[in-house]
């Protein structure tokens, strides 16, 4: 298995509900991370999960929250959906070891009304 | 503080063009790792190069090159006879070891090559 993979790849929201995104990351990488990019920015960290536990978080609420699985997959769940959280959510996985070149998904983008 | 900065938003070139895409950045790590990368419309950001703080080297890959200076804290990324395709948005990003690795990017520069 090659790749990482998120699904869904849209998603349209009412503002006040819970999301559920997911990422399916490559054999062997136990590390993932979330990353928010808004419109015209640059991703910005959300949390980082090594061997189903994190260990990194951004500037983010509480709100955001995650879970890695034995199987490389992971999620990410946001609770109480704001206007502001639409955006293209990006997971990346690396392989143990140094910070090597995270392989990233094509995204999901998250869009609430 | 962590911080990476891309002053370019937007560039726009004729094929064949070179171009430069810069990149200064900011840590008070000794130990940090640089990185660029390629985002097409499709979303996904595709990983072109890591650096770490100790390597110095210029590197070339085909038509891309990079040219690391501490001295001016800058990672500039050049493309060379640019092509269409090379249209994209192109990241740079920091990692710091001791931040357990996490990507701190710059805001992104577009880059629309014309034929």
């Amino acid at each position: 298995e090659t790749g990482v993979t998120q699904s869904p790849t849209h998603l349209i929201k009412t503002r006040g509900q819970q999301v559920t995104l997911r990422c399916s990351s490559q054999s062997g990488h136990n590390t993932v991370s979330w990353y928010q990019q808004a419109l015209g920015q640059g991703p910005q960290f959300i949390f980082q999960y090594y061997r189903e536990e994190e260990n990194g978080r951004g500037n983010f609420p509480p709100r955001f929250s995650g879970l890695q699985f034995p199987n490389y997959s992971s999620e990410l769940n946001v609770n109480a959906l704001e206007l502001d959280d639409s955006a293209l959510y990006l997971c990346a996985s690396r392989p143990p070891g140094g910070p090597y070149g995270y392989t990233f998904g094509s995204g999901t983008r998250l869009t609430v009304v | 503080a962590q911080k990476v900065t891309q002053a370019q938003t937007e560039i726009s070139v004729v094929e064949k063009e070179d171009v430069t895409l810069d990149c200064v950045y900011e840590t008070r790590d000794t130990t940090y790792y640089l990185f660029w990368y390629k985002q097409p419309p499709s979303g996904e950001l595709v990983f072109l190069i890591r650096r770490n703080s100790f390597d110095e080297q210029n590197e070339i890959s085909g038509r891309y090159s990079w040219n690391f200076q501490k001295s001016t804290s800058s990672f500039n990324f050049t493309i060379t006879a640019s092509q269409v395709v090379d249209s994209a948005v192109y990241f740079c990003a920091l990692s710091e070891r001791e931040y357990g690795n996490k990507l701190v990017f710059g805001a992104g520069t577009i880059l629309r090559v014309k034929s």
